[in-house]
């Protein structure tokens, strides 16, 4: 089984701060990485796939990037509601998420 | 619209047997994959198996002995099986919609299942 490795577990900013979260593969994932967003009680909602797409409705101050076994995810000038908890999932085998990152306000 | 909805007890002994089921509309279980994922109180995700368009189904090597997923196209639904329940498999348990170049995109608003005597 792939694993997925997701750094920090939690992150502390400011409004207005960029924020960047990392993920590396224990192999080659070509890619197929996505990111998701997700508040308490709320199922997970996607907002990155394939690396660097955003899905519909994610705003610009998200991005992705990378390749091969390393990834990172980044929000730039963050929001008040952009407090939450980010995943990442491998989906090049079978499926597989990072440990998660809590976004709190500093 | 497209909607996943899931169901089953709220409470089950240790060691009995979990049964849950996934409930789709507007998309078809021939043309997509439905995922069932877990998440324990406070805890991160975790990725329990899948069942594909085709038929064919897939389960993490932590849980595989204890899975079982089925599905019955006539009535749209997903069926998640798991026996020897224990305490550490309380949660929130969701299923997903999946295909390889959309993964993960519409998700169910789970169902809280504690075990416990």
């Amino acid at each position: 089984d792939i694993q997925m490795t997701q750094s920090p577990p939690s992150l502390s900013a400011s409004l207005g701060d960029k924020v960047t979260i990392t993920c590396q593969a224990s192999q080659n994932i070509n890619k197929y990485i996505a990111w998701y967003q997700q508040k308490p009680g709320k199922a997970p909602r996607q907002l990155i796939r394939y690396t660097s797409t955003l899905v519909s409705g994610t705003p610009s101050r998200f991005s992705g990037s990378g390749s091969g076994r390393d990834y990172s995810f980044s929000i730039s000038n963050v929001e008040s509601e952009d407090i939450a908890s980010y995943y990442c999932l491998q989906y090049d085998n079978l499926r597989t998420f990072g440990g998660g990152t809590k976004l709190e306000l500093k | 619209q497209v909607q996943l909805k899931e169901s089953g007890p709220g409470l089950v002994q240790p060691s009995q047997t979990l049964s849950l089921t996934c409930t789709v509309s507007g998309f078809s279980l021939t043309s997509y994959n439905v995922h069932w994922v877990r998440q324990p109180p406070g805890k991160g995700l975790e990725w329990m198996g899948r069942m594909r368009y085709n038929g064919d189904t897939s389960y993490n090597s932590a849980l595989k002995s204890r899975l079982s997923i089925s599905r019955d196209t006539s009535k749209n639904q997903v069926f998640l099986k798991m026996n020897s329940l224990q305490t550490d498999d309380t949660g929130t348990y969701y299923c997903t919609r999946d295909s390889h170049w959309a993964p993960f995109d519409y998700w169910g608003q789970g169902v809280m299942v504690t075990v416990s005597s």
